[in-house]
Parts: structure tokens; C-alpha cells; sequence
């Protein structure tokens, strides 16, 4: 079975704070994803990356950056929190073929 | 640009069929799939059709006819536990990039 994990289930931070959010696949996948999710909004792409050290922006970049050193670790960085992202954060990996295979989730409150 | 259509609301009872329906607008296609998110939870694969026709699995089945850019998830002996949200998702490259549609929220009554 394809395993993504993602660091923390649920994470509190103040505004202003650098937030690291982990994402670690196991079964050798390219692509990975970050993904968030709020009520009424779907599944929105924030990057994605298709090889080691390659990203490419999503549909809402901003506020966020990326870093994939290895190919099993994709990391999302919020610089500098705010409260408009505070959301559900969703990561993925995918061989390609139209399946992705998601982790649990992070929950996310910016105070 | 890309999009997906999808109804946002099915009710159904329990041993029943339900259909979900997609239609999608994309510049490139590389197949349609489905997820499953039940509340609190995290999407998960359904199914994926690269070519028009049926595919099924259990209970589950899904359709694609490409030339109406249309594509359906088929649920069939309906149980409780189907209760939750469904996706449609079309491949944007070879990437696995997908684009969701906004999702179709299944009750399951009993």
C-alpha cells in the first residue's frame, strides 16, 4: 500500500511565525503535491513538484514555498503565518497516471 | 483554461443506485478520475479512466465518453458508510497533476 505521511495532524501557530509542514512518501512517486482545502473552496494546488530540487507554482503560491531535497520528502513553508492560512493542508504523491495518493492532513490555526 | 461541473448535493436511501455526474472543459485531457473525502478524512482514489467506456470495481463503477467530455461514478447497493464527498478530477499533463471539480456531497438515508 502506498503510505504519505504528513508530520502533524494538527499544528497551532501565531501570525508572523515560520511554519514547516512535512510530507513523506514511500513508494518512489516523481510528483507530489500541496494541496489546501477550505469549506466551499474544493481542493486548491498551492506547488507541486515533479523531480528532485523541480517545483512548479500551483493555483495559490503566495505566502508559501517549497523545497524537495529528497525524492520521498516534499516540505511546504508558510515565511511568515497569517490567519487567512489558517486551512486544512493536504499533501500527495502520484506515479502519474491520474492517481494521487493523499496523507491524513494538517490542520492549520494561525492565531 | 480548465474546469469541472459536478452537482453539489446527491441524497439517496440506503440499497440504492446513485449516479454522479461530471462534465469538464480542458485543454489537454489525460484522463478522468474520482475520489472519495469522508468528513474530517483525507481524499482517496476511486477510480481512473484513461479511455470511454465502464470500469468497474465492487460496487463502484465509472464511465468516460470523451467525445461529450462527460464521465459519471456509478454506486450501486448504497450503504451508509458511502455517505460523503465526491470528486471528479481531470489530468492536466503526465505529471499527475490533476484539476478537481468542486465536489458532490452523498447522503445516505436510511
Amino acid at each position: 500500500d502506498v503510505k504519505v505521511t504528513q508530520s502533524s495532524r494538527y499544528l497551532v501557530k501565531r501570525t508572523g511565525e515560520k511554519v514547516f509542514l512535512e510530507c513523506v512518501q514511500d513508494m518512489d512517486h516523481e510528483n507530489m503535491f500541496w494541496y489546501r482545502q477550505d469549506p466551499g473552496l474544493g481542493l486548491r494546488l498551492i506547488y507541486f513538484s515533479y523531480d528532485v530540487k523541480m517545483k512548479e507554482k500551483g493555483d495559490i503560491p503566495e505566502g508559501y514555498s517549497v523545497s524537495r531535497e529528497k525524492k520521498e520528502r516534499f516540505s511546504l513553508i508558510l515565511e511568515s503565518a497569517s490567519t487567512n492560512q489558517t486551512s486544512m493542508y493536504l499533501c500527495a504523491s502520484s506515479p502519474g497516471t491520474g492517481r494521487q495518493y493523499f496523507g491524513p492532513g494538517t490542520r492549520l490555526t494561525v492565531l | 483554461g480548465q474546469s469541472l461541473e459536478q452537482p453539489s448535493e446527491v441524497t439517496a436511501v440506503e440499497g440504492a443506485i446513485v449516479q454522479i455526474n461530471c462534465t469538464y472543459q480542458t485543454s489537454g485531457f489525460y484522463g478522468l478520475s474520482w475520489y472519495q473525502q469522508h468528513d474530517g478524512g483525507a481524499p482517496t482514489f476511486l477510480s481512473y479512466n484513461a479511455l470511454d467506456g465502464l470500469e468497474e470495481t465492487g460496487r463502484f463503477s465509472s464511465f468516460l465518453s470523451r467525445s461529450d467530455s462527460y464521465g459519471y461514478l456509478l454506486l450501486q447497493e448504497l450503504q451508509m458508510k458511502d455517505s460523503a464527498s465526491y470528486f471528479c478530477a481531470t489530468g492536466a499533463s503526465n505529471t499527475g497533476k490533476l484539476i478537481f471539480g468542486q465536489g458532490t456531497t452523498l447522503q445516505v438515508k436510511p
